[in-house]
Formats: C-alpha cells, structure tokens, sequence
C-alpha cells in the first residue's frame, strides 16, 4: 500500500528567506504526486503536481518541486517566502492505474510558520 | 475559474441522527470523491464516484455511508446515523480523468 511521510509537523522560516518542505512516499509503481495547500478555514488548494517527465515542476505562487526516484521524495521549494504563504502544505500520491477513480494517499501535513 | 462548492459549510448534529454533505463539483468533471480530515490528523480518502456508481471506497467508507448523485450537478454524501467520531471536516472534489482532483472548501461536521 503506498504511504507519504512528511517528516516536519511545523517549520518556522523567516519572510524573505528560502523553504523547503519535505516529502517522501511509498509505492511500487509509478506514482502521480501532488502538493496542495490548505489555508486557515480554507479548503485543499493544488500547487504542484508530477505526473512524468521533467523532474522539476513548477506551480503557483512561485512554489516548485523536484520528484527524485532514487530518494522517493518530492520536496517542494520557494526561494523566497511571504507572509502570506503560512499554512498546512500537504503532500499526496496517486496511483497511476491508467483509468478508475482511485482515491489521493496523503501525509499529515507540515504546519509552515512565517515570522516577521 | 471553475470551483468545487460545498454545503453547509458548518453542521452540527446529535449522535444517531441523519446528515447529508453536498457539493457541486465542476461541470466537466466525471469523477467525484469524498474525503475526510479528522482534527489534527491527516485527509484520508473514503470515496470516488464514476458514471452513476461507486468506483472506489476505502475501510472507512462502511454501510453507514452513501453517496448519490440525484441530478446533473449535485454529488451528496449521506451518513445514516452520526457516531461522536464522525466529527471531522469532510471534503468533496472532482476530476476529469484519474488524474488531478480539485478539492472544495470542505464541510465542518459536529456530531455530539
């Protein structure tokens, strides 16, 4: 069964400075993987997703990743971080089944703290 | 930009009573799952819905739940009798394929 561990509960970074919030995940095949954020009150907003190809993604909100098979991780990257960028970041697998509807595999999430 | 909607955002009910969660996925969607996040833990995934019929469901997705999709917009999720641990925030989202899920703002469902 697949798994993604996000090892960081909460992460404090100042504004401007650079972030990076890791991911590692479990499966067998290859994995579609995804970063959502999730605002206080707000709902699961997508950032980023892989699903082949180029290694690096980039997202919205100046937010990139880079998928490394070799590690099993997808840690996402922002060189430069708002205020505004505080929130739960969730990283999520799927199974690349081809067809169906197979449900997201997500981690607990890392808190992101950004002081002034 | 086209967006998943769910109602009510907030419900409060009592223990063994009957609840049903709406949302509206986005029009050209064809796939529709609910998910769930209990306080402080992590969105786990209960149910997708593809072409009338459920299509996956997880072990927490047992006989208390149903989902529907009663007309060509709406996708609810029932819950016949609430548990205390039913309280959680309960999300809905639509895909086009198997691919990339967009999530709506999730409903905040109280059960005591």
């Amino acid at each position: 069964a697949q798994s993604v561990t996000q090892p960081d509960i909460h992460i404090t970074v100042s504004e401007g400075a650079s972030l990076e919030l890791r991911c590692n995940y479990s499966y067998g095949a290859t994995p579609y993987l995804f970063w959502y954020v999730q605002s206080p009150g707000q709902g699961l907003q997508l950032l980023l997703k892989y699903f082949s190809g180029d290694t690096l993604v980039q997202g919205i909100k100046g937010f990139e990743a880079e998928f490394k098979r070799s590690q099993s991780s997808f840690n996402l990257r922002k060189p430069s971080v708002h205020w505004s960028d505080a929130a739960e970041y969730f990283c999520a697998v799927g199974p690349y089944s081809g067809g169906g509807a197979d449900g997201l595999t997500f981690g607990k999430g890392t808190h992101l703290i950004i002081q002034p | 930009e086209p967006e998943v909607t769910q109602t009510p955002s907030h419900q409060v009910t009592q223990m063994g009573q009957e609840v049903i969660l709406r949302c509206v996925p986005i029009s050209n969607h064809l796939y529709f799952y609910w998910y769930r996040q209990i306080l402080g833990q992590k969105v786990e995934f209960l149910v997708s819905f593809y072409n009338n019929e459920i299509s996956e469901k997880s072990e927490i997705f047992d006989d208390q739940f149903s989902v529907e999709r009663p007309d060509g917009s709406n996708f609810t999720l029932k819950i016949r009798s609430t548990k205390l641990e039913d309280s959680a925030m309960y999300f809905c989202a639509s895909s086009v394929g198997s691919e990339t899920q967009y999530f709506g703002p999730g409903t905040r469902l109280l059960v005591l």
